[in-house]
Formats: C-alpha cells, structure tokens, sequence
C-alpha cells in the first residue's frame, strides 16, 4: 500500500504567517508523530497522537505550534505568527501504534522556509 | 531528560572496510532502538533495529549490538560500499511513544 505522505513538500511563507501542513499516515496505523529537522542535525520530536488524541505533545516549542487529528487518520500541523526560527523540514511519520512493534515509517516530509 | 548521544560525527572509510558508529542514551526504560539511514534530501529509513531483550542483531553487512547495562548501542557496517555513504542516524524510544534521535553520522566511503 501507499506510504506515509504529506503536502505540500514546500511552503514558502512570510514571517508572521498562518500555515498548515498535512500528514497522511499509512492505513490502519493509529499513531502519529510529527518531528522537526534542521539541516546537519536529527530529527526533533514534536508531538505525538494516538487516535484522535495527543498522547505526547511535550516536543512543540511554543503555543504557536498547535496539531489536530480529528477522524484519528489525516493530520494537519499549524503554526501561528512563523518566524524565521520555524524553517526547517517537517516529517510526519506513523506506526501501528500500542499494537504495533515500534518501527516508524516517515513521510518525504515539508520544506518550510520562513522569510 | 531523554537524550541520545552519537560518534562520530562524520567518519570516512575506504571502500571494502568496516565503519561503526556508537551511540548511548539516557533513558533506562528505553526497549526499542532503531537506526535509520537518511540520503540528501530524502526521508529516514529503517536500516536495523534492535529491541532491548536481544544482544545482537544482524542483516547481511549492518549488525547492531546492545549493551543494556551500560546504556551503549553500535551500528556495525562491513564491507562497505559507495551506496553506503549518507547520514545515519541512531535512536531510542519505549515502544509506540517518541523517538529520541542522535545527531547523526555523516559516513563517506572513499573509492
């Protein structure tokens, strides 16, 4: 079946814009994590669903970063006011969750560049 | 808090030879501890991974190993090969929650 995806792969924006950027995991896995890459470094985590709910948002960096799961499958990612701090690839993975073994499998994740 | 430490930071070896790359991690209630393999430009992905009750594990050329105790776990690559270059990237987590990343290996083969 189709992997993880998301849209767009990437955003341009101005500092002090609204952006959403969406995740669809792969079918049947009922946990979500967002992560945030900067280049040269690893993946920093986010948040994290399970369902519908977030079971782990301690990752988001500040109230401006907010994310919704509302039917338990697609996700969106909202960041308020961006500042130029916010630009860096955003991956969306997902995993068979508490039924699963643990392997994630990751999108091709979303450019965001905050000028 | 959680955290993964990683060496090198990058590490270049002759084509044909053996790289390893360490890692250790804080958290004792970790049980799962992935590596990933991330090309330019392109998402992380599962290379290995080892769960926190086996010592060792191998798949052709990439073993991993474990040592629970000392809280150290090892990407073992032999043989290595031009495709073999990339950044890896070590990480620990229990089961379905976050993954706690390392910084990453940036592994260059020299022909």
């Amino acid at each position: 079946g189709a992997g993880v995806s998301q849209t767009p792969s990437n955003k341009v924006t101005e500092k002090g814009k609204y952006v959403e950027l969406r995740c669809d995991p792969i079918s049947g896995h009922t946990a979500l994590y967002w992560y945030r890459q900067s280049l040269g470094q690893g993946p920093e985590f986010l948040i994290y669903f399970q369902g519908t709910g977030a079971a782990d948002d301690s990752g988001l960096p500040n109230d401006r970063f907010f994310a919704v799961r509302p039917e338990g499958s697609v996700s969106t990612l909202k960041i308020q006011r961006t500042e130029r701090g916010d630009s860096a690839v955003y991956l969306c993975a997902s995993s068979l969750g508490l039924a699963g073994r643990g392997e994630q499998f990751f999108g091709p994740g979303t450019r965001l560049t905050v000028l | 808090g959680e955290n993964v430490e990683q060496h090198p930071s990058t590490l270049s070896v002759q084509e044909g030879d053996s790289a390893v790359i360490k890692c250790t991690y804080s958290d004792s209630a970790s049980n799962y501890f992935p590596w990933y393999k991330q090309e330019l430009g392109k998402r992380p992905q599962l290379i290995i991974d080892i769960r926190s009750n086996v010592g060792e594990k191998k798949d052709q050329r990439i073993a991993v190993t474990l040592n629970k105790t000392a809280k150290h776990f090892s990407l073992h690559i032999t043989e290595t090969q031009p495709e073999d270059s990339a950044v890896y990237f070590c990480a620990a987590t229990r089961g379905a929650s976050k993954i706690i990343f390392g910084s990453g290996t940036r592994l260059s083969i020299r022909p």
